[in-house]
Formats: structure tokens, C-alpha cells, sequence
């Protein structure tokens, strides 16, 4: 299982650009890289998926580096409730999947 | 998609009792897990539910520790057993429907404290 790094917190203010990038040095070929998103007292929830280039939906964009050893998740124009916890996981359909120990976000007035 | 539903949301226990945690989708799954979060850190995952088998347990879980059943494609339960206070945590189950592609959904939780 590829091992993910991040940083343990991150403060930003709002209407600004947030990016979380995570390392995973030894990811595999089959692997993809998804991004959740957990709030206090809640279960993590789904934010974005991707195995190469970039990918982009309506709350984030997933930027994969051509080596795909890191990722970086983009959060446009952060808000108060966007104030959470986000995890970095690596891995294949079938796979037991490794939750890290994520980076938590303060967005601040 | 899929939802999922947990009971009990949260139970207050006495040391050396047990709790089993019912977790219910609201539709036919294949891959179905068992996470524990204690508080202020990351999930921790304690095993597959496996339909028709023996769960899978990760290093450091037990099958006489965390007893799951899982009888069909939309339930599974979790036992706690015999719990004490290093027990106290979130316990959450998890689904990958088969036509989302490595995208966990998560139920909202079981919050369990141990006296």
C-alpha cells in the first residue's frame, strides 16, 4: 500500500486559493489518488478522484504531476465551511484503503 | 451513490459489556468496511465485512474483540466486546458501490464512550 505524507494543518483566509499536496513516493500503477473531505462529528465525504493530469469538478481540481509521486488538491476561493479535515488516499479497487493523518484546514474571516 | 444508516448515533457503555453497532445501505454493495476514529485523529480501519464469510481483520483487530456479521449485500454489525475505556472512539462502516470506483461513502458514525 502506498504510504501518503501531508501537513498536518494549514490556515487560509476566505476567498483565497487553497493547495494541499500530498506525497506517495511509491504508488503504484493501478493506483488512483482520492481526496475526502471530514467534518466534526461526521464521515468522511468524497471530494475528487484522478489517476494523471489534472481533474476538476464543482468544489475542487486534482492536479497529478506527470511522475504522479505527488498530488496536489485545489480549493477555489475557500469559505468558513470549508473548515475540515482533508485526507490524501492512494490506492486500487479491492484494496484496503490507508486513511493518513490528513491536513486540517482553518479558514479564517 | 449510496446512503447509509448507523445505529445506535451514539451509547454510553459500562466497562466489560458489549455493543454491536448496526450499519444498513440503501442499496446492494459488495465491499463494505469497519473504521474506528478516536478522538482527534484518523480512521483507523478494523476489517472487511465480507457477505457469506468470515470478515478480514487488519493487523491489530481480532475476530473475538470485533465479532461482524454480515448477512446480506445492504447490513453488516459490529460487536464491541467485553469494552473498556480505550474502547471509547467513532466507529463508522463504509461502502464502495460497485459502480463507483474507489469511492468510499461513509455512514455517520457510532460515538461510543466506555466508563
Amino acid at each position: 500500500l502506498a504510504k501518503t505524507t501531508q501537513p498536518i494543518s494549514m490556515d487560509s483566509y476566505e476567498g483565497q486559493e487553497v493547495n494541499i499536496t500530498c506525497s506517495h513516493n511509491n504508488i503504484a500503477t493501478n493506483d488512483y489518488i482520492t481526496w475526502y473531505q471530514q467534518f466534526p462529528s461526521q464521515g468522511p465525504r468524497f471530494i475528487i478522484q484522478g489517476y494523471k493530469t489534472k481533474v476538476t469538478n464543482e468544489v475542487a481540481s486534482l492536479f497529478i504531476p506527470a511522475d504522479r509521486k505527488s498530488s496536489t488538491l485545489s480549493l477555489p476561493r475557500v469559505s468558513l465551511s470549508d473548515t475540515a479535515v482533508y485526507y490524501c488516499l492512494v490506492g486500487t479497487y479491492g484494496q484496503n484503503f490507508v486513511f493518513g493523518p490528513g491536513t486540517r484546514l482553518s479558514v479564517l474571516p | 451513490s449510496a446512503v447509509i444508516s448507523q445505529k445506535p448515533s451514539r451509547d454510553i457503555c459500562q466497562r466489560g459489556t458489549s455493543l454491536t453497532i448496526q450499519c444498513q445501505v440503501d442499496s446492494q454493495v459488495t465491499m463494505m468496511f469497519w473504521y474506528r476514529q478516536q478522538p482527534g485523529q484518523s480512521l483507523t480501519l478494523i476489517a472487511t465485512a465480507n457477505q457469506g464469510s468470515e470478515a478480514t481483520y487488519e493487523s491489530g483487530f481480532v475476530i473475538d474483540k470485533f465479532p461482524i456479521s454480515r448477512p446480506n449485500l445492504t447490513f453488516s454489525t459490529l460487536t464491541v466486546s467485553n469494552m473498556s475505556p480505550e474502547d471509547s472512539s467513532i466507529y463508522l462502516c463504509s461502502v464502495i458501490p460497485g459502480s463507483s470506483y474507489n469511492e468510499q461513502f461513509f455512514g455517520p458514525g457510532t460515538r461510543l464512550t466506555v466508563l
